[in-house]
């Protein structure tokens, strides 16, 4: 398993519409994770950390499931806004190759009105 | 306060030239990073530093690229002899303790590169 995987998408739905992405990790011993933003030609900026089962805020979820080693976002009525990659984000090894945190590729969503 | 801020913003210059990209992180943050990001890509680690202990150099793609920090402050990478494909955003972030993967990264605008 790669040390982080997500499917790139592009995931097209409708404004309002519930989206959910996952995010696999290899690293079992793990203990905290991130989803960024990154927005067109930006910059990647935190969205979410989560530390322990889950997280929630205002319209967004995210839920991890250790056993499995994947991590979840939801989104829930879905904005225009919205649109942008999904950056899942998992602690390297210990002074492994990557520094501390290791970027998923990302994935891509698309709101539509 | 103040984010992370890189300079400069843009640069275009001409392939076998060297350059010089800054980043100026977070104060207080003692770990610092540098990405590579190319057009529709993921992003690339290239070098890791937290605090006085030796860089973590091993995402550096050859001995053309190097990096410079100066106790907990400004950052410099270093492209000498630059090739097309070195085209690409480079990004900076930084975050309060590295190593842990306990805090999260906090991320500059970029520096767009583009060799001629």
């Amino acid at each position: 398993r790669k040390e982080v995987e997500q499917d790139p998408g592009p995931f097209n739905v409708p404004e309002g519409a519930t989206v959910a992405f996952n995010c696999t990790y290899s690293n079992s011993a793990s203990q905290s994770f991130f989803w960024y933003r990154q927005d067109c030609r930006k910059e990647p900026k935190l969205l979410m950390s989560v530390y322990s089962s889950g997280n929630e805020d205002g319209r967004f979820t995210a839920q991890l499931n250790r056993a499995s080693q994947y991590i979840s976002l939801l989104i829930r009525d879905s904005k225009l806004s919205d649109s942008a990659t999904y950056l899942c984000v998992v602690p390297g090894n210990y002074g492994g190759s990557q520094g501390n945190l290791i970027f998923g590729k990302g994935t891509k969503l698309s709101v539509k009105p | 306060g103040a984010g992370v801020s890189q300079s400069p913003s843009n640069k275009v210059t001409e392939k076998g030239k060297d350059v010089e990209l800054r980043c100026d992180p977070i104060s207080g943050h003692t770990a610092l990073y540098w990405y590579r990001q190319r057009l529709g890509q993921g992003l690339e680690f290239l070098i890791y530093f937290q605090g006085n202990s030796a860089p973590d150099k091993s995402g550096l793609p050859s001995d053309r690229f190097s990096a410079e920090r100066t106790g907990e402050s400004v950052s410099t990478l270093t492209i000498q002899r630059t090739q097309q494909e070195d085209s690409a955003v480079y990004l900076c972030a930084s975050s309060l303790v590295g190593g842990q993967g306990n805090q999260p990264q906090h991320f500059g605008d970029g520096t767009r590169l583009s060799i001629l």
